[in-house]
């Protein structure tokens, strides 16, 4: 069957760097999702990858495994904004997403 | 960057009527549109999926009986709860890629907090 795990919760400390990680396994593979959803609102796009490396984007990076069926996305200069759930989802051969239950972030101050 | 809206943001309805939620590309023509279903911490539920001009494809569980989904235009798509029930309350939000197929991303409207009563 097809599954997405990542951690339910993490918390780190303002001006941290944190590391969410998430493991897929999908029939077929066209690429690893990551999306940022605060409370109460809609998921918003943060990144992309269907190679193999890390793509970086500004304060946030992703990287995949293809190999490994595993991804992160490293948070770095954190900010108290960026207390959100962080979604990853895996598109599969039939360019579905298969959406992984989200990773709570708590910064704390 | 491309826009999706939805209307109503939040509606409260009494159990047994019908509530409508409508879903909008603003500047770019949707050739699929995705509705979900997520419940407080629960991650997104894909409900069904929605070609311009053809019957939307709906995932094990969903009663398409009950969540009517109408994909008129390249820039609309409604979602129609019939006979809503207080289990339907919950979250809907729809989601718009500009080209069918591919891994393409998913552009997602403000959803809309539905209530039942």
């Amino acid at each position: 069957g097809q599954n997405i795990d990542q951690p339910t919760e993490m918390t780190a400390t303002e001006g941290a760097i944190v590391q969410i990680n998430c493991t897929y396994q999908t029939s077929g593979f066209n690429g690893l999702f990551w999306y940022q959803q605060h409370a109460g609102e809609a998921p918003t796009f943060l990144s992309y990858n269907v190679l193999d490396g890390l793509e970086e984007k500004g304060r946030f990076s992703s990287f995949l495994s293809r190999s490994k069926g595993y991804s992160y996305l490293l948070l770095k200069e954190l900010q108290m904004k960026d207390s959100a759930s962080y979604l990853c989802a895996a598109m599969d051969s039939n360019y579905q997403l298969i959406w992984g239950a989200g990773t709570k972030l708590i910064i704390k101050p | 960057g491309a826009v999706v809206s939805q209307h109503p943001s939040w509606v409260i309805c009494k159990s047994g009527t019908s509530v409508k939620i409508e879903c909008r590309s603003l500047d770019f023509q949707a050739t699929t549109m995705f509705w979900y279903r997520q419940f407080p911490k629960q991650s997104l539920m894909l409900m069904a999926t929605s070609n311009e001009g053809s019957k939307a494809t709906y995932e094990q569980g969903v009663e398409k009986d009950k969540f009517l989904i109408n994909h008129a235009s390249l820039t609309l798509s409604t979602l129609t709860v019939t006979s809503a029930h207080p289990e339907d309350s919950s979250f809907y939000i729809c989601s718009a890629t500009e080209l069918a197929g591919g891994p393409n991303e998913q552009f997602f409207g403000p959803g809309t907090r539905l209530t039942v009563l």
